[in-house]
C-alpha cells in the first residue's frame, strides 16, 4: 500500500522567513495530495491540495509543488507569521483512503 | 454551519471494557472516514464509508474494532475488550463525494484513554 514519508519532523524558522516541508510517496498511482494543518487539541484542517495533473499551486503565502516522476511533493510557506506555528501533515490518496505522513512541527521564532 | 461533530470529546475506560465513539458528519456528506492518531504521529486510516456501506475497512487493526453507519449519516466506532494500546485520539472526517479526491473535513476527535 501507499507509504508517505515526511521531513523534517521539526522545523524552526524566524518570523518572516520561509519554511519548506518535503514529502515522498511510494504509490505512483496516487493522484491527490492534500496538506493539513493541525493545532493543539483540534482536528487537521486542509490548507491546500494538488492533483496529479498539476505541477504547482499557490494560495497567498502557501504554495505546493509536485514532481510525479520523483514522487516528491513539497509545501512552501513564505513570510511566516506566528499563527503559522502548528503541525503540518502531507498526505497522498489514490482511491479512497488518505494516507498521512508523520507530520512536521513548525515553530515560528519571534 | 456545523462541522463534523464527535462525541464524547474525552473518554476514559477500563481495560477490557466496551466503548462507542460517535461521529456526526457534515449534513449531506456521503463519505465518512475514521482515523486514529497516536501522540506525535499522523492520522492512521481505519475505515471509509460511502453511504451506508463500508467501502474500505482495511485499516481496522483487528476484530475488536467495528464501525457502522446504518442510515448513511451518523457513524459509530465500536471497540470491544479495550486494551491500553487502544489509547489514542480517534478522528472522524467527512467529504461531499468521497473519492476521487475531494476535501475531507475533520472533527476535533475523541481522546480515548484506556487505564
Amino acid at each position: 500500500g501507499e507509504n508517505v514519508e515526511q521531513h523534517p519532523s521539526t522545523l524552526s524558522v524566524q518570523e518572516g522567513d520561509s519554511a519548506v516541508i518535503k514529502c515522498t510517496y511510494s504509490d505512483s498511482a496516487s493522484n491527490y495530495f492534500p496538506w493539513y494543518k493541525q493545532e493543539l487539541g483540534k482536528g487537521p484542517q486542509l490548507i491546500i491540495d494538488i492533483r496529479s495533473n498539476v505541477g504547482e499551486k499557490k494560495d497567498q503565502r502557501i504554495a505546493v509543488t509536485l514532481n510525479k516522476t520523483a514522487k516528491h511533493f513539497s509545501l512552501h510557506i513564505t513570510e511566516t507569521q506566528p499563527e503559522d506555528s502548528a503541525v503540518y501533515f502531507c498526505a497522498a490518496s489514490k482511491d479512497d483512503k488518505i494516507i498521512f505522513g508523520k507530520g512536521t512541527r513548525l515553530h515560528i521564532l519571534p | 454551519g456545523a462541522g463534523v461533530s464527535q462525541t464524547p470529546s474525552n473518554k476514559v475506560t477500563e481495560k477490557g471494557k466496551y466503548v462507542e465513539l460517535r461521529c456526526d458528519p457534515i449534513s449531506g456528506h456521503t463519505a465518512l472516514y475514521w482515523y486514529r492518531q497516536s501522540l506525535g504521529q499522523g492520522p492512521e486510516f481505519l475505515i471509509y464509508f460511502q453511504g451506508t456501506g463500508a467501502a474500505d475497512d482495511s485499516g481496522l487493526p483487528n476484530d475488536r474494532f467495528f464501525a457502522v453507519r446504518p442510515e448513511g449519516s451518523v457513524s459509530t466506532l465500536k471497540i470491544q475488550r479495550t486494551e491500553r494500546g487502544d489509547s489514542a485520539v480517534y478522528l472522524c472526517a467527512s467529504s461531499s463525494q468521497g473519492p476521487p479526491n475531494t476535501e475531507a473535513f475533520f472533527g476535533q476527535g475523541t481522546r480515548l484513554t484506556v487505564v
